[in-house]
């Protein structure tokens, strides 16, 4: 059965600083990995989509990897923003009988201090 | 409107009341979702819909009952609902059902009294 694992679950950094947040999965054949951003009670946020071909996606400030044979992808902010604080979720496809769906992880809750 | 709306963003209930969610997709997706969030848990999916048809109902209780209309249109109808349901409610939409990329809405805050 597929788990998805976040680490940190929390972070605080100062502005400008450039970060790393964690995604583990169990079972390595996934189909692709999804990054959203969730902004408090609010709605989830597309930021990156890895297919299980690709080794990495990158979005402006953004650049998720994919390693799936270690079961990893990191998410990297560079020079992060007070905007940018929120709650980070990753997400991954399965591609076969009961995987066959988005299998999440509790996310990584993000504040980027002034 | 663009994107995924639902309405209404907050609802207040009794046990006893009746009610609906209502989401509307503008993109043009043949998919759509029902998922449930509570704090300190994933997000839970409840249902799929794909051309209309439901294609996944993960173990949801009977008093959630899902409706599609059409590819646009998703409503969650709600009955005798139990303090524990009180959660946010997130409709989501893609292209295909597996596979691709999910758009959500903003969510509907559920408190049931």
């Amino acid at each position: 059965k597929q788990e998805v694992t976040q680490i940190p679950a929390a972070l605080s950094v100062p502005e400008g600083e450039n970060l790393v947040l964690n995604c583990s999965f169990t079972d390595s054949a996934i189909y692709n990995l999804q990054w959203f951003r969730q902004d408090p009670g609010k709605g989830l946020t597309s930021l990156l989509l890895i297919q299980s071909s690709q080794r990495e996606q990158t979005s402006g400030r953004l650049n998720a990897s994919l390693d799936k044979s270690s079961g990893r992808s990191t998410l990297y902010i560079a020079a992060s923003q007070p905007g940018d604080s929120a709650t980070y979720l990753c997400a991954v496809w399965g591609n076969a009988g009961n995987n066959r769906k988005l299998i999440w992880g509790l996310g990584t809750s993000l504040a980027v201090n002034p | 409107e663009t994107g995924v709306t639902q309405t209404p963003r907050h609802l207040v209930m009794g046990m006893t009341n009746k009610k609906s969610l209502k989401c509307e997709q503008h993109l043009g997706h043949n998919a759509m979702y029902w998922y449930k969030q509570s704090a300190k848990k994933p997000l839970e999916l409840m249902f799929v819909y794909s051309l209309e048809e439901r294609v996944e109902n993960n173990s949801v209780p009977s008093r959630f009952s899902p409706e599609c209309p059409n590819s646009s249109h998703l409503f969650l109808h709600l009955h005798t609902l139990q303090p524990e349901d009180s959660a946010l409610y997130l409709c989501a939409s893609s292209q295909v059902w597996t596979g691709e990329e999910q758009y959500f809405g903003p969510g509907t805050r559920l408190t049931v009294t």
